[in-house]
């Protein structure tokens, strides 16, 4: 299958500071990228949603000014955590799919640490 | 949104078969899929099933679904230490984007 590169896989912070996190598609064009949170023992969850070029759409409940999203080309975008706190602390994973009807693969996840 | 429910963990020993279950809530999903995530790896797409029908088979792989129960579950014959790793299953509900995962499975095989 097609390969999804997210970077760093382990992060840890200070509070205060801010992340980001990469997802690069490597071998194909990205129309639609998720960005995806899991706490311990929970549920993967979306977060949001990005179309190359446009805003992202973002779930029910997560912070858009915190959780800054930017899909600027078909092959990368990037989740920026702003003023990270210890609640942060998660693992994030992203996908990324080509065109609408078409399987998304994801990256490996990275795992944030704010201490 | 979808609920998706799965045991946290599972251990088996190497050469049995593992089963891994799951329910959904959505009765109107329409595929329900399963991936395996191996340590520093993504999610890896293993086998999905489409909802109008109850049995899969793939290799080693074998998947049920009871629409009638919303529940789905993935067996692996002949286990093997090589499928140590986290099982997520997942839904996906008509017209939405995205997926509704549950919490990944943890299968442990023991030598």
């Amino acid at each position: 299958g097609a390969v999804v590169s997210q970077h760093p896989s382990r992060v840890i912070c200070k509070s205060g500071t801010s992340v980001k996190i990469e997802c690069r598609s490597l071998d194909f064009q990205a129309t639609t990228m998720f960005w995806y949170r899991q706490f311990p023992k929970q549920s993967l969850m979306l977060m949001a949603t990005s179309n190359e070029g446009s805003k992202a759409t973002y779930e029910q409940g997560v912070e858009k000014d915190k959780f800054l999203i930017n899909h600027a080309s078909l092959t990368l975008s990037t989740l920026t955590v702003t003023s990270a706190h210890p609640e942060d602390s998660s693992f994030y994973i992203c996908s990324a799919r080509e065109g609408t009807n078409t399987e998304a693969f994801f990256g490996q996840g990275t795992r944030l640490t704010v201490v | 949104g979808e609920d998706v429910e799965q045991s946290l963990f599972l251990s088996v020993r190497e050469g049995d078969s593992s089963v891994i279950n799951c329910t959904y809530t959505d009765s109107s999903s329409t595929y329900l899929y399963w991936y395996k995530q191996e340590p520093g790896a993504g999610l890896q797409l293993l086998t999905y099933i489409f909802s109008n029908m109850d049995m899969k088979q793939d290799q080693r792989l074998t998947v049920l679904l009871n629409k009638k129960d919303k529940h789905l579950s993935l067996r692996i014959a002949d286990t093997q230490t090589g499928d140590s790793a986290i099982y997520f299953c997942a839904a996906k509900r008509p017209g939405a984007n995205n997926l509704f995962f549950g919490t990944g499975t943890r299968l442990t095989v023991i030598p």
